[in-house]
């Protein structure tokens, strides 16, 4: 089974600009989730999505906003990028999502994103 | 405020040693998370508990629910297990995900 894929893998965007990433989860895993690693703040939640609904999100600007389509595939979006905006940009996926107890989840390999 | 702190945050040993890496939460869960990070970026689920113990092969994960605390136990360490670990929680109201600032483990042959 492949696993979770994401593209482009790196990307240089000028300050200002919008950037969108692709996430293909795993064949057959409804829910995908998005993080953000800097080394200042280290790993943080941005947005979970399960069969095509928003199902919770993290303490970022309306700048961050994300998607999935029907096969389960998200993208998320920023718009006007600051320079704060690089990072490491990943995203996991499982066979559920929401639920109380929980599921596991499965990563890609990440977008670096520099912004200058 | 950190909703998850994790000791220590740098460990080194040599080759064979026990380690244990700890968790300690402040908000009601519904599952943690302990994934392992390897230069270049990319995350591995260890694993994923509600309650109790888990093993899987020389790792061992535990769970103290009423303590808010959690370990990774690493039995007979090898230098392949140098890497980054990170405690994750769901938080039971509102679903959201927090993250400890990871535990960067080198082991020397």
């Amino acid at each position: 089974k492949a696993g979770v894929t994401q593209t482009p893998r790196y990307l240089i965007k000028t300050r200002g600009q919008q950037v969108t990433l692709s996430c293909s989860p795993i064949s057959g895993h409804r829910s995908v989730s998005w993080y953000q690693q800097t080394p200042g703040q280290g790993l943080q939640f941005l947005f979970e999505y399960f069969s095509e609904t928003q199902r919770n999100k993290g303490n970022f600007p309306g700048r961050f906003s994300g998607r999935q389509f029907s096969n389960s595939r998200s993208e998320m979006n920023v718009s006007t990028l600051e320079l704060g905006d690089s990072a490491l940009y990943l995203c996991a996926s499982s066979p559920r999502g929401g639920e109380a107890y929980g599921s596991p989840l499965h990563f890609g390999n990440g977008t670096r994103l520099t912004v200058t | 405020k950190n909703e998850v702190e994790q000791s220590p945050q740098n460990l080194t040993a040599q080759e064979g040693e026990f380690i244990t890496i700890n968790c300690s939460y402040s908000v009601g869960i519904s599952a943690l998370h302990w994934l392992q990070q390897h230069p270049g970026g990319g995350i591995v689920s260890l694993f994923m508990l509600s309650s109790g113990k888990k093993k899987h092969g020389r790792l061992i994960a535990t769970i103290n629910i009423q303590e808010k605390h959690s370990s990774l136990h690493i039995t007979a360490s090898h230098p392949r297990d140098s890497a980054v670990y990170i405690c994750a929680v769901r938080s039971a109201t509102g679903n959201q995900f927090y993250f400890g600032t990871g535990t960067s483990l080198t082991v020397i042959p």
